[in-house]
């Protein structure tokens, strides 16, 4: 595998399931990053976690639970959602940013396309 | 605060025409990052180029380039002879030092569809 995975691709929930969506990288970063993308709104930053300590959170509701285990590994764990959540989910990573350093490209995943029902 | 702005929602040309795609940029930051990426129906987004505020010069690889004018707050992406493997929706983003470090502005992205 190379650059960064996503699973599942697709996903339909019921509001009382609980689900995970699992997110890979393979680049030797040690950023990840959570977006969700909904039709006609821009991209929207979730999570951040560098080196597997979470250094954002845009205002995400309790219901996403994001999990970092490694830098290579990142969890979002899904309960009792809304029909409103559904949206594209995508995952990144990037390098590190070391003092001095602003900002290094990120590279995504497929995403995972999820329906709330 | 920062912002992006991609005015063109859609596009769409023939194959072989030659298309720029906009993008208009607000931060009051002397320093900052500008990037482009380009999203096919599979989903991901695929990195393009990034650009650092101090480097105007404009830049070409390949079928694409880039015009960057500071003095227009702008940074253009032009696709020439397109192909219908072109099709995508583009997205244009910044990043400050002052906001968040990792955290991208995106616009709001132009659908491109190139018609064979």
């Amino acid at each position: 595998e190379t650059g960064v995975t996503q699973t599942p691709r697709h996903l339909v929930m019921g509001m009382t399931n609980k689900k995970s969506l699992k997110c890979e990288q393979h680049l030797g970063h040690n950023a990840m990053y959570w977006y969700k993308q909904s039709a006609k709104k821009p991209l929207e930053l979730m999570f951040v976690y560098n080196f597997k300590e979470q250094t954002e959170n845009n205002s995400v509701p309790s219901r996403f639970s994001p999990e970092c285990p490694n830098s290579s590994h990142l969890f979002l764990h899904l309960h009792t959602l809304q029909p409103e959540d559904s949206a594209l989910y995508l995952c990144a990573s990037s390098q590190d940013l070391a003092s001095g350093i602003t900002s290094y490209e990120q590279y995504f995943g497929p995403g995972t396309r999820l329906t709330v029902t | 605060a920062q912002k992006v702005t991609q005015a063109q929602t859609e596009i769409s040309v023939v194959e072989k025409e030659d298309v720029t795609l906009d993008c208009v940029y607000e931060t009051r930051d002397t320093t900052y990052y500008l990037f482009w990426y380009k999203q096919p129906p599979s989903g991901e987004l695929v990195f393009l180029i990034r650009r650092n505020s101090f480097d105007e010069q404009n830049e070409i690889s390949g079928r694409y380039s880039w015009n960057f004018q500071k003095s227009t707050s702008s940074f253009n992406f032009t696709i020439t002879a397109s192909q219908v493997v072109d099709s995508a929706v583009y997205f244009c983003a910044l990043n400050t030092p002052s906001g968040s470090a990792r955290q991208l502005t995106f616009g709001s992205g132009t659908q491109l569809t190139v018609l064979p």
